[in-house]
């Protein structure tokens, strides 16, 4: 059983479109993350939400909106689709409400806007 | 920055020898954690050692923290060519926000058969 799940795994689509990535996670997490890792391997984090709420909203364009319907899903819906927007984007969660202990990362989407 | 920094950026070993990666930091950390990404792959948790702990094992891998050097090294024992994969550091800071772990940008390793 997959303990994070992402969909779709490949992403192509024009610039301009609207497109989401779903994630589910099975493990009964409190925290979810989304981070977006660039061309040059570089990983960052996007959003985190504990419990179905907003906690972390890094320096993101609000084209970005994650939404979570409930504890175990992160949804990452994506207005308006830039180049710079290609990047492999990944979905994790954890245990602790601290979110200070390990994360489980999903096998990313990798995105490509042409 | 407030990222880790990994040394060095690739490295290159035969099987049966050992790997040291280390990754260094500027800002107070509750923990420190290493992460593994394989090719196409998410990254897998491998090791988290808190600021207070010195060093840890696990199986192959032993880690070390200097928080007073602002440095951690990973040790991987007697390589495979399994454990070729990227390898990344990243720090939960005290007062950070909640779960906002900050990745290096890697060690790639390649282990040769």
């Amino acid at each position: 059983d997959t303990a994070v799940s992402q969909t779709p795994k490949y992403l192509v689509t024009q610039m301009g479109n609207d497109k989401s990535i779903k994630c589910e996670q099975n493990l009964g997490h409190d925290t979810m993350y989304w981070y977006k890792q660039d061309s040059k391997k570089f990983l960052k984090i996007m959003f985190s939400y504990n419990n179905k709420e907003l906690i972390i909203n890094e320096t993101v364009p609000n084209r970005f909106s994650p939404k979570s319907p409930d504890k175990a899903h992160l949804n990452l819906h994506i207005n308006s689709l830039e180049l710079g927007d290609s990047a492999v984007y990944f979905c994790a969660s954890s245990p602790a409400t601290s979110g200070r202990d390990e994360q489980f990362f999903g096998p990313g989407t990798r995105l490509t806007v042409l | 920055s407030q990222q880790g920094e990994e040394d060095p950026q690739a490295l290159s070993i035969q099987e049966g020898e050992n790997a040291t990666m280390n990754c260094s930091y500027k800002t107070s950390i509750n923990n420190l954690q290493w992460y593994r990404q394989n090719s196409g792959r998410g990254l897998v948790h491998l090791i988290l050692i808190r600021s207070n702990e010195r060093e840890k094992h696990s199986g192959r891998l032993r880690v070390t923290l200097d928080t007073s050097k602002k440095s951690s090294s990973l040790l991987i024992t007697a390589s495979r060519a399994a454990d070729t994969a990227s390898y990344f550091c990243a720090l939960s800071q005290y007062g950070g926000s909640q779960g906002n772990l900050i990745f290096g940008k890697g060690t790639k390793l390649s282990v040769k058969p």
